[in-house]
């Protein structure tokens, strides 16, 4: 069974930068994965941020950039504001029509 | 504007029975994929299925393979998810998501509805 990794927690200052990871338990996230991320607050539905690895969805502000890294897809905010304090979710193709979603990072902004 | 608009959440027995209805506007439902994606109380989000724009194609996670199917009628713009064998595990928020694209392939999940609640238990 497929596992995609995130750091449960992370914590950045405002104005900070910070990366988020998405990896998996055995073997490479890549272009091929079509990686996506996304940011929920609590008590609202998730809202769609990046798609396939680097591709901003429309209205995300620049500061919020995706790439691969190594054998991950990674989630970069540059310049973090009070905001962006959420959690933030991966989610990744691992098999013809099917997706798993990472455990999720609770990013603290402070 | 696309809006998703999820229904029949509810309280159910375990080994009950649910559908999950999600009604869609905005854009020419047939021609995009669309997907339900949970989230238990406190914890992260999971995939659960996902069904082709044309409704030809259909997919499932391991954990509900075999209890849940998924079908849509293009002529409603509505995607359904039909739950049998509840088990308290299934116990969560159920959102409908449209995919970009008429696949689950090499898409992603574009819009999310606001969710509609399953609760199994005794």
């Amino acid at each position: 069974q497929t596992v995609v990794t995130q750091e449960p927690s992370f914590s950045v200052s405002p104005g900070g930068t910070v990366t988020l990871t998405c990896g998996l338990s055995s073997g490479s996230v890549s272009f091929s994965s079509y990686p996506s991320w996304y940011q929920q607050t609590p008590g609202q539905a998730p809202r769609t941020l990046i798609y396939a690895t680097n591709v901003r969805s429309s209205g995300v502000p620049d500061r919020f950039s995706g790439s691969i890294l190594g054998n991950k897809a990674a989630l970069t905010i540059t310049g973090a504001q009070a905001e962006d304090e959420s959690d933030y979710y991966c989610v990744v193709q691992v098999d013809s029509g099917s997706w798993v979603f990472g455990g999720g990072t609770k990013l603290t902004v402070l | 504007e696309v809006q998703l608009l999820e229904s029949g959440g509810g309280l159910v027995q375990p080994g009950g029975s649910l559908r999950l209805s999600c009604a869609a506007s905005g854009f020419t439902f047939s021609t995009y994929a669309m997907s339900w994606v949970r989230q238990a109380p406190g914890k992260g989000l999971q995939w659960v299925s996902g069904i082709s724009g044309s409704g030809d194609r259909t997919y499932f996670a391991d954990s509900v393979k075999g209890r849940f199917t998924i079908s849509r009628d293009n002529s409603k713009n509505t995607v359904y998810l039909q739950m049998n064998s509840l088990r308290v595990e299934d116990t969560a928020v159920y959102y409908c998501a449209k995919f970009a694209g008429p696949q689950l392939q090499r898409w992603y999940f574009e819009y999310w509805g606001q969710g509609t609640l399953v609760s199994v238990s005794s």
